[in-house]
């Protein structure tokens, strides 16, 4: 078990709808990462959050948002949904020490299936 | 930006058998190396990493080298069993700060015959 949660493990919903990922990190770590993984792109990073800041991005659609909330858990919004973001999307979390000596350690993902 | 690329996308071996994946990266200025394992159903699980200062680490069956100057990477495993059949990922990240970010390979699914 990596200490990472995340909720809910699956989710159903239609085109255009709005979900709300949500991902407990591991007690201590600052930093929370957000991947999709489909099976013709492999793990994307979408964002990085450290403490509350978003850190870095990746190839995050303008559709889709996150933020980290003081207690550090963190959501991930996906709006207008399309067929095509249908994957698995795993939440990271690690230290974020400023020395960059602290490995990432992934939830056990929320598979999003859109209809 | 960085891009890596992970060979084979399959393997299959028989158990007792070493296996090897490889990897390369395209930005020079990547300085760590981790390794996933990914079992159906879960989420990757770490299982070895390796920093730029280093050539070769090694964790019981598994070991790590790192070429720098040709950008690659291989990942190394030593007398396979059936729980090692999995997915493997191979990553890269400039690691340093709070930005530790990583671009993963697409993956190679070992498949260890009993």
């Amino acid at each position: 078990d990596s200490g990472v949660t995340q909720t809910p493990k699956h989710l159903i919903t239609a085109t255009g709808q709005r979900v709300t990922l949500r991902c407990s990190p591991r007690s201590g770590d600052l930093s929370v990462y957000w991947y999709q993984q489909s099976l013709d792109q492999g793990l994307q990073f979408l964002i990085q959050y450290y403490n509350g800041e978003e850190r870095a991005k990746g190839n995050i659609l303008e559709r889709f948002s996150a933020q980290q909330f003081p207690d550090l858990h963190s959501e991930l919004n996906l709006s207008s949904l399309e067929l095509g973001d249908s994957a698995l999307y795993f939440c990271a979390s690690s230290v974020g020490d400023p020395t960059g000596n602290s490995p990432l350690h992934f939830g056990n993902g929320t598979r999003l299936t859109v209809t | 930006g960085e891009n890596v690329e992970q060979h084979p996308s399959t393997l299959s071996v028989q158990e007792g058998d070493s296996a090897v994946i490889k990897c390369t990266y395209s930005d020079s200025a990547s300085n760590y190396f981790p390794w996933y394992k990914q079992e159906l159903g879960k989420g990757p699980q770490l299982i070895i990493d390796i920093r730029s200062n280093v050539g070769e680490k090694k964790d019981q069956r598994i070991a790590v080298t790192l070429n720098k100057t040709a950008k690659h990477f291989s990942l190394h495993i030593t007398e396979t069993q059936p729980e090692d059949s999995a997915v493997y990922f191979c990553a890269a990240s400039v690691y340093g700060g709070s930005q530790g970010n990583l671009i993963f390979g697409k993956g190679t699914k070992l498949s260890v015959k009993p």
